[in-house]
């Protein structure tokens, strides 16, 4: 079991450029979550996927991000236009479908826009 | 509504038992979790509890759900320094989407 993977683990960015992070999940997951967590709060969720399938987006979720998990394994999260307030902890986490399997996390793509 | 809260800070020392309380609203959530974050890293799976259960032991942690009060805790046996992180409470939605607290800082003095 390699767990959830995330790349890159940082990125600094200027304001205005686009950036794209990765997640590969456990292996036979097929249930794929992104979560935000900015400084001193609990993360908060962003979207989720099953299988290739985007079946649920937060309003926190602006025009500006964009979510993909075209073959139903590794997905991206693409920020347009970057933010100062995009600056935060993005994680990753995966799991099967059915209510009794947890969510496991990878350690996250810190984001830091100046 | 969807409203999960947390003490922001628990300082114990080491040997001693600590005990991280969580409060949530909503009476339909199907599970309860504990996750445990270290500096700089993401959000390690300690245990969970479905809502028909009253009580989880895993070595030594023990979990105590009060469904009627929507009160939740963690108890560490024995705290050790590397028991030093953020415990975050966490409640389900559907299809697992999980809402969390702000996290408890927990401190361990020797």
């Amino acid at each position: 079991d390699t767990g959830v993977s995330q790349n890159p683990r940082h990125k600094i960015t200027k304001r205005g450029q686009n950036v794209t992070f990765r997640c590969d999940p456990i292996s036979e997951h097929n249930r794929l979550y992104w979560y935000r967590q900015t400084l001193g709060q609990g993360p908060e969720f962003l979207t989720y996927f099953q299988n290739e399938a985007q079946l649920e987006k937060s309003r926190l979720l602006s025009d500006r991000f964009s979510a993909e998990r075209p073959k139903g394994s590794f997905s991206t999260l693409e920020i347009q236009r970057t933010e100062q307030g995009d600056s935060a902890m993005y994680l990753c986490a995966s799991s099967l479908s059915g209510d009794n399997s947890p969510l496991h996390f990878g350690n996250g793509t810190r984001l830091t826009v100046t | 509504g969807e409203d999960v809260e947390q003490s922001l800070f628990l300082s114990v020392r080491e040997g001693d038992s600590s005990v991280i309380n969580c409060t949530y609203t909503d009476s339909s959530s199907t599970y309860l979790y504990w996750y445990k974050q270290e500096p700089g890293a993401g959000l390690q799976l300690l245990t969970y509890i479905f809502s028909n259960m009253d009580m989880k032991q895993d070595q030594r942690l023990t979990v105590l759900l009060n469904k009627k009060d929507k009160h939740l805790s963690l108890r560490i046996a024995d705290t050790q320094t590397g028991d030093s992180a953020i415990y975050f409470c966490a409640e389900s939605k559907r299809a697992q989407k999980l809402v969390f607290g702000q996290g408890t800082r927990l401190t361990i003095n020797p």
